[in-house]
């Protein structure tokens, strides 16, 4: 099975600062990927499909790219309501597989 | 739009087992694919299986084989995941999700991403 792992596990950063994480396939999934944001005690929200199409509603400051094994979500301008946990997911695939997410907090 | 409803919280001795329903529209009991998410208390999300509804077929994780059964119920539009042998850390909250699926007859895939969920059901397992 393809393992996803997200990098870093956690970073706090300021408001307005640029942040990255990162999701690295174990083998290449071609841009079969999505993120979704999870607040604490609510329901994860998808964010992106496609490793770089911005959902319905997102803020522009959401971005993905990559393809193959290496994906990457950035936030452009880090704001007080994105703390929050950030996951990747695989699809196309008989399974739905997550990374293991990244808390962001805002320093 | 495509909202799922889950059904209440559980709590439930270890090793018994758990039911939990997930009520979709009509549109989306017939044309998706519905996954059983869960997240254990301070713990990331955790892909368990998920099932065809109208054909019943079902794909699992490798980790709950054997001890997952995945259910649907056409006259009512409801999908049921089916937890057995119940451990102290299966004490989790379990979501549904919807996504599209490309059937294949004995397997299917996930062709897309989980874009609606369900709000989750609490289940704890203690004695």
């Amino acid at each position: 099975d393809i393992q996803m792992t997200q990098s870093p596990s956690s970073l706090s950063a300021y408001v307005g600062d640029r942040v990255t994480i990162t999701c690295r396939a174990s083998q290449g999934i071609s841009n079969y990927l999505a993120w979704f944001q999870q607040k604490p005690g609510k329901v994860p929200n998808l964010l992106i499909y496609g490793a770089s199409t911005l959902q319905s509603g997102v803020p522009s400051r959401f971005s993905g790219s990559g393809s193959g094994t290496d994906f990457t979500l950035t936030i452009s301008s880090l704001q007080p309501e994105d703390v929050a946990t950030y996951y990747c997911q695989r699809y196309n695939s008989t399974l739905l597989t997550f990374g293991g997410g990244t808390r962001v907090e805002v320093k | 739009q495509g909202q799922l409803v889950q059904s209440g919280a559980e709590v439930k001795k270890p090793g018994s087992s758990v039911k939990v329903s997930c009520k979709a529209p009509g549109h989306t009991f017939k044309n998706y694919a519905i996954s059983w998410v869960r997240q254990a208390p301070g713990q990331g999300l955790e892909w368990m299986g998920g099932i065809i509804p109208i054909f019943g077929t079902a794909n699992y994780g490798p980790k709950f084989q054997g001890r997952l059964t995945l259910i649907a119920d056409e006259a009512t539009s409801t999908a049921f995941m089916i937890l057995s042998g119940l451990r102290s850390d299966d004490t989790a909250v379990y979501f549904c999700a919807r996504s599209l699926y490309n059937d294949y007859g004995d397997y299917f895939y996930f062709y897309d991403y989980t874009d609606v969920w369900g709000e989750g059901t609490t289940v704890t397992v203690s004695s």
